[in-house]
């Protein structure tokens, strides 16, 4: 299994592009994160999936969309980019969490600066 | 008050020494609580859940005081190995998702030759 994916790994985008970060894990589990780590700054969930076709708002979603079409894949959108969103992105899953004590796996990270 | 604290360190250590994290949490209701380890430029990974009646695993220890809202780390015969920043995670539960798991800033440590 190779886990959690993601893509790109690096990308420096210019106020106001848009892009997508792509994320898929071949473990079928049911749920997955979004996160954003800034420097020196605890992790902070975006959106999350609790299946396919199922999405919710996390801590900080201003700025970002998300789509759950396959239990595999959970693509993160971001649309007329901005400086505030230059950070390290994690993807994550897990099997189940009705109560959030599944373990988390996360993918490699996509670092994105945006000038 | 943020959700969850830590020491943001850095703890610096020779081989061998005994170091210890600590954690505290705001939210009373939390049911789950993790330590993850995460090295520098690279993803977060589980380390270890922790349990109410406290558990160990090789060389880490983990304990939890539900009363005081108190998560602690003991790392003994450092190895240099173990030089990371090791993350506190506790689960909530949140109006808006349901649960969420919310991360400390970590406490990073130097296991030094």
């Amino acid at each position: 299994n190779a886990g959690v994916t993601q893509t790109p790994k690096f990308r420096i985008l210019k106020i106001g592009q848009s892009m997508t970060l792509q994320c898929t894990q071949d473990m079928n589990h049911n749920y997955m994160y979004w996160y954003r780590q800034d420097p020196g700054m605890g992790l902070k969930l975006i959106y999350y999936s609790v299946g396919a076709g199922i999405t919710d708002k996390g801590e900080v979603p201003n700025g970002y969309n998300v789509s759950r079409s396959t239990t595999e894949d959970f693509p993160l959108r971001l649309e007329l980019a901005a400086p505030s969103q230059t950070s390290v992105y994690f993807c994550a899953s897990s099997y189940s969490s009705a109560s959030g004590d599944d373990e988390q796996f996360f993918g490699p990270g996509t670092r994105l600066t945006v000038l | 008050r943020k959700e969850v604290e830590q020491d943001p360190g850095p703890f610096n250590v020779p081989e061998g020494a005994t170091v210890a994290f600590n954690c505290t949490y705001s939210n009373s209701a939390s049911q789950s609580f993790f330590w993850y380890r995460q090295d520098c430029r690279k993803e977060p990974k589980l380390l270890m859940s922790v349990y109410s009646s406290g558990n160990e695993d090789g060389r880490f220890t983990a304990q939890l005081n539900r009363a005081s809202q108190y998560i602690s780390l003991l790392i003994r015969d450092s190895k240099l190995s173990d030089s990371a920043t090791y993350l506190c995670v506790v689960n909530s539960v949140d109006s808006n998702s349901g649960y969420a798991l919310n991360f400390g800033k970590g406490t990073s440590l130097l296991v030094t030759p």
